[in-house]
């Protein structure tokens, strides 16, 4: 089992809509997540982290922790076509300091 | 401004060639790591230094080298004994206690000619 797991995609919504991003983690010590943006060609940007389990909002942008099912997720409301990008979840297993990423998954926001 | 430069952009290597990628920072951040992505994949962690000549293996070590003689520069050098060096390289730096957050250069890509 690979220690973080994202569905590949590609995954396509419709301008306004929510994109919905899925990351499962293998490490039950594993205490804090973090969401990277990657457009084509370029380099990640974090845009996102949650510690705590729960619903973390930063304007559009929703971080969704459950740390029983060891799941987390990205919520992006109102998708607008510039959220179009590859989106990497990652995460230090246990105790490691150094983060583990998962294979991301790839989103398009059709106008 | 402050941010992390690699260079070349883009970069190619003959067989049993080695090949070094530059990496230089002005954020002040004591932290430096390389990573690989191969298409359709995540970042796999090659090498990484939480201070001057000091660095640890990460996941995909093997075939690779660097050093860290300045707070300012981490190259990258891939060996001929990398069998398989295409990929997209990125350098990224954080401050010690920041591990998790990265930032990241632009990246270089390495192709086998």
């Amino acid at each position: 089992q690979k220690e973080v797991e994202q569905n590949s995609g590609p995954l396509s919504v419709p301008e306004g809509a929510i994109a919905s991003l899925n990351c499962t983690y293998s490490d039950r010590g594993s205490q804090s997540f973090f969401w990277y943006r990657q457009y084509s060609g370029k380099s990640p940007e974090l845009i996102m982290f949650i510690y705590s389990n729960g619903d973390k909002e930063d304007g559009r942008f929703t971080a969704q922790l459950n740390k029983a099912s060891q799941y987390v997720s990205l919520l992006i409301r109102d998708s607008q076509p510039s959220d179009s990008a590859t989106y990497l979840c990652a995460v230090p297993p246990g105790s490691a300091r150094q983060l583990t990423f998962g294979s991301g998954t790839q989103l398009t926001v059709l106008p | 401004d402050g941010g992390i430069t690699q260079s070349p952009k883009y970069l190619f290597r003959k067989e049993g060639q080695n090949v070094t990628l530059s990496c230089e920072q002005n954020l002040n951040h004591d932290a430096m790591y390389w990573y690989r992505q191969d298409p359709g994949q995540g970042l796999r962690l090659i090498y990484y230094s939480q201070i001057v000549n000091d660095f640890q293996k990460g996941d995909i070590a093997e075939g690779y080298s660097v050093s860290r003689e300045k707070k300012e520069s981490f190259p990258l050098t891939v060996t001929s004994a990398q069998k398989n060096p295409t990929a997209f390289y990125l350098c990224a730096s954080s401050t010690t206690g920041g591990y998790e957050k990265l930032f990241f250069g632009s990246g270089t890509q390495l192709s086998v000619l």
